[in-house]
């Protein structure tokens, strides 16, 4: 089945820093999310990006689907973004999303 | 929009009894769902897809028996937990997918299930 791991596993930051979180696929997607799980977690969805690139406030996302890597930028980072960081993918003609192993993001204020 | 809720939120069973979840979601109609499970410190594992009018199609390992789905409308799906042990206390959670072409999961806030 297809392989999806994300790294760092975890990443301590002081607040106001910059992070990269990385997520590694095994084949072909058409289907790439990555969430922000919150301490009683829910999961949030940040971007629904298969391919390219996509902005939000301080989040931005960069998918290279011939590459089979997206990575995930947090720029000015703040302790309300701590969390468990996932990427999930999904293959053409499966709905079905396959996790990463998460990236587990703490900012100390 | 795009809202998918979950009820209940947390859940205390005592061993041998049922527990049912409920997924809805809210704001759009859902042909697929998906029911994870999530164990402590751990990502999420897909349990089963769950397409509204048809049986459940369970990941391998996942007992049918032991873990009954039903998605009897676009907007509802069921959990049940049947003949619960401690070995099932987990937190369950549920996501969705519009009928549209683009192939986003939305997801429910999630189940606490404790099994006593």
């Amino acid at each position: 089945g297809i392989q999806v791991e994300q790294s760092p596993p975890d990443l301590i930051l002081q607040e106001g820093a910059n992070s990269t979180l990385r997520c590694n696929f095994s084949d072909s997607v058409n289907n790439l999310q990555w969430f922000h799980q919150n301490p009683w977690g829910q999961l949030i969805n940040l971007f629904y990006i298969p391919s390219g690139t996509k902005q939000n406030g301080r989040l931005s996302a960069t998918t290279v689907a011939t590459e089979r890597y997206s990575l995930l930028y947090i720029s000015s980072s703040q302790t309300t973004d701590s969390g468990v960081y996932f990427c999930a993918v999904g293959y053409f003609g499966n709905e079905k999303l396959t996790f990463g192993t998460g990236t587990r993001l703490t900012i100390i204020p | 929009g795009a809202v998918v809720s979950q009820h209940p939120s947390r859940v205390i069973c005592k061993s041998g009894t049922s527990v049912k979840i409920e997924c809805r979601s809210l704001d759009f109609q859902a042909t697929t769902m998906f029911w994870y499970r999530q164990f402590p410190k751990q990502s999420l594992m897909l349990m089963a897809t769950s397409n509204e009018g048809s049986k459940a199609t369970y990941e391998q390992g996942v007992e049918k028996d032991k873990f009954l789905i039903n998605h009897a409308s676009l907007t509802l799906s069921t959990l049940t937990v049947t003949s619960a042990h401690p070995e099932d206390s987990s937190f369950y959670i549920c996501s969705a997918r519009d009928q549209g072409i683009r192939t986003e999961q939305y997801f429910g806030p999630g189940t606490r299930l404790t099994v006593t």
